[in-house]
């Protein structure tokens, strides 16, 4: 089925651990981002991007890098996870005309 | 720049009744509008988007949104709450930047349907 698919579904970091969650859409949108959501404070966007090759920073960007190098995949990495960035994150994909979501990934820093 | 304020955080409401949730926006450009649903332990659905057409809009599950430049709102509202309503709801906002740009949300209205 067409749409945008995130990996992991759950994950466990240790405070100083990296990792990347990734996010692939198959629908050949120009634009993707990523956002997270906490409690109270709804989705904050952390990057987005407008094409391959561009990338912007949103509200949230601090302790996270992406790279886009194809249409189809957005990568978020996070360089040295804090328990601060423990959050549920989604990736989106779409256009002015709808966006789509991804499922979701829960992270936890302990 | 571009920002959407959702007031009131949770909505309770008796099944049966009219569900109201408030959303004003500010943005620099003309703007186009969503609400998302999200149910616990889901992602985000598209419920209805205003894209510069018609100002009433009519999304999925009975839902409906009006789009007021002149008090730069975009209420959702269904005539008659259901159990299955119950959820969390998104107002936001891009700019017409192109056929993409930032899409900004509110910090969602959780919504309750009672008996």
């Amino acid at each position: 089925n067409a749409g945008v698919t995130q990996t992991p579904k759950f994950q466990v970091l240790k405070t100083g651990q990296s990792m990347t969650l990734q996010c692939a859409q198959d629908m050949n949108h120009e634009y993707m981002s990523w956002y997270r959501q906490d409690p109270g404070m709804g989705l904050r966007l952390i990057h987005y991007s407008v094409g391959a090759g561009i990338t912007d920073q949103g509200e949230v960007p601090n302790g996270y890098n992406v790279s886009r190098s194809t249409t189809e995949d957005f990568p978020l990495r996070l360089l040295s996870a804090a328990p601060s960035q423990t959050s549920v994150y989604f990736c989106a994909s779409g256009s002015n005309y709808g966006y789509t979501f991804g499922s979701g990934t829960r992270l936890t820093v302990v | 720049a571009q920002s959407v304020t959702q007031l009131g955080s949770h909505v309770s409401v008796s099944e049966g009744a009219l569900v109201l949730l408030r959303c004003n926006y500010s943005s620099s450009v003309p703007p186009y509008l969503f609400w998302y649903v999200q149910y616990p332990n889901q992602g985000l659905q598209l419920l209805l988007k205003y894209t510069s057409a018609a100002t009433l809009v009519k999304g999925i599950n009975g839902f409906e949104a009006e789009f007021k430049k002149s008090e730069t709102s975009f209420h959702l509202t269904k005539p008659s709450a259901h159990m299955r309503d119950a959820a969390e709801y998104f107002c936001a906002v891009s700019g017409l930047t192109g056929t993409a740009s930032k899409l900004t949300f509110g910090t969602g209205t959780r919504l309750q349907v009672t008996l």
